[in-house]
């Protein structure tokens, strides 16, 4: 069973707008939930991790995402999007009922307009 | 503080070959995972290392084997090489606290072509 899943293959917004990538997942346990970015011919760049605590966490480069547990919710946001911010992005989780496996997503293609 | 290396950066190997790819973990970290992204997808969990022995593994066959040494490097071997394992393969290191939590901290990944 997919553990984490990204519903967009694609995201298109313009520049100034706000922007969200949906992350939806499903665990065992409790959600260790992750975000990160790539970069052409780059590694992957972590943005932010939800935990435990508030469910709305805050990470790199104005980034946002809000845990949603009843919907099993991880979406990406931010509030005014970027030239600079058009990459792939994924998200993850670790399941610790599964191994302690690391799942990724297949992965979102931001493309800010200018 | 020095980040995740990895080598060599590309490699192209012939079907039925072994490969070893390399990687030091970041100052400090001695949690090692290695992932193998194919074109267009999302990285695929191989396994983790901590503390020099295998403590998680992905639904990847046995041909797939790795090693962490004392100073928290490591290297993956992949044996009888297939076309399919044509992908960039990153390896990811992770500080010792509760590293279920942790951030993974990637490397650049070393992309391997087999033909």
């Amino acid at each position: 069973a997919q553990s984490v899943a990204q519903p967009e293959d694609q995201v298109n917004v313009a520049e100034g707008n706000p922007l969200t990538v949906k992350c939806t997942y499903s665990v065992s346990g409790n959600p260790y939930l992750f975000w990160y970015v790539q970069y052409p011919n780059r590694g992957l760049q972590f943005l932010l991790k939800y935990i435990t605590g508030d469910n709305l966490v805050k990470g790199s480069y104005g980034f946002e995402a809000e845990f949603n547990k009843s919907q099993t919710s991880f979406h990406l946001k931010k509030p005014s999007a970027l030239v600079s911010d058009s990459a792939l992005y994924f998200c993850a989780v670790r399941d610790r009922g599964a191994g302690n496996q690391f799942y990724f997503g297949t992965g979102t293609s931001l493309t800010v307009i200018p | 503080e020095t980040g995740v290396t990895q080598s060599p950066t590309h490699l192209i190997k012939t079907r039925g070959q072994q490969v070893t790819l390399r990687c030091s973990s970041q100052s400090g970290h001695n949690t090692v995972s290695w992932y193998q992204q194919a074109l267009g997808q999302g990285p695929q969990f191989i396994f983790q290392y901590y503390r020099e022995e295998e403590n998680g593994r992905g639904n990847f066959p046995p041909r797939f084997s790795g090693l962490q040494f004392p100073n928290y490097s490591s290297e993956l071997n992949v044996n009888a090489l297939e076309l399919d394992d044509s992908a960039l393969y990153l390896c990811a290191s992770s500080p010792q606290t509760s590293w279920f939590q942790e951030t993974q901290y990637f490397g650049p990944g070393t992309r391997l072509l087999v033909l």
